[in-house]
């Protein structure tokens, strides 16, 4: 069974840094491809970037909002992914979702886990 | 505001079937997939469609999905009380070169 369990949300000052995780079980890790997807409090869904798998070199891709200030990143041997969240602004409070692609024939989020708030005030 | 558009809200009674629209443009609708997602309150994401109208395993036959040019359609019959939630469609978008999400559509059941 796919598991995906994300930590490391709280409360941070405007301009400081946090780093999420996300701790996957249940399938091959290095096989797929992860997304961090964020949602704002009573608002819809944000796309925050990706990460490809082993077989595409792991490339990133970013949301225009967190690009140069967000970095994604994952470890294989530990079955994590992260997201490195610097410069922080108060519109990036938000519930930071971590999801799996759903194949490796349809890479768009199939897997999701249950979410880590991150709360960005002074 | 959205790259994609979804009709804020949409509502029914149970045993209708109700339609939710998913407006784009070439550069996404137009040349990639669409998937759907339901978000019950209070809880994370659940895909309900891939590929346009591919239903993962679980999914009822009573959603179902299509497209069309540059717009998609989430179809919902024999509407239940637990089908009220948030749906949301996504697509790929090649001139943001990142997914983009529609802004959520509410369902209510009357």
């Amino acid at each position: 069974e796919v598991q995906l369990v994300e930590s490391g949300g709280g409360l941070v000052q405007p301009g400081g840094s946090l780093r999420l995780s996300c701790a996957a079980s249940g399938f091959t890790f290095s096989d797929h491809y992860m997304d961090w997807v964020r949602q704002a409090p009573g608002k819809g869904l944000e796309w925050v970037g990706r990460t490809r798998n082993k077989a595409n070199s792991y490339t990133t891709e970013y949301a225009a909002s967190v690009k140069g200030r967000f970095t994604i990143s994952r470890d294989d041997s530990k079955n994590s992914l992260y997201l490195q969240m610097d410069s922080l602004k108060t519109e990036d409070t938000a519930v930071y979702y971590c999801a799996r692609d759903y194949s490796s024939e349809t890479l768009a989020p199939g897997y999701w886990g249950q979410g880590t708030l991150v709360t960005v005030s002074s | 505001q959205s790259v994609l558009t979804q009709p804020p809200s949409a509502s029914g009674t149970p045993g209708q079937r109700v339609t939710i629209s998913c407006s784009g443009s070439s550069s996404n609708i137009g040349s990639h997939y669409v998937y759907w997602y339901q978000q019950l309150p209070g809880t994370a994401p659940k895909l309900l469609i891939y590929r346009d109208n591919q239903r993962p395993s679980g999914v009822p036959d009573r959603f179902s999905g299509s497209k069309s040019g540059t717009s998609a359609s989430l179809a919902i019959s024999g509407l239940r009380s637990e089908d009220e939630a948030d749906y949301y469609c996504a697509a790929w978008d090649d001139s943001l070169r990142g997914r983009v999400f529609g802004g959520g559509t509410k369902l209510t059941v009357l």
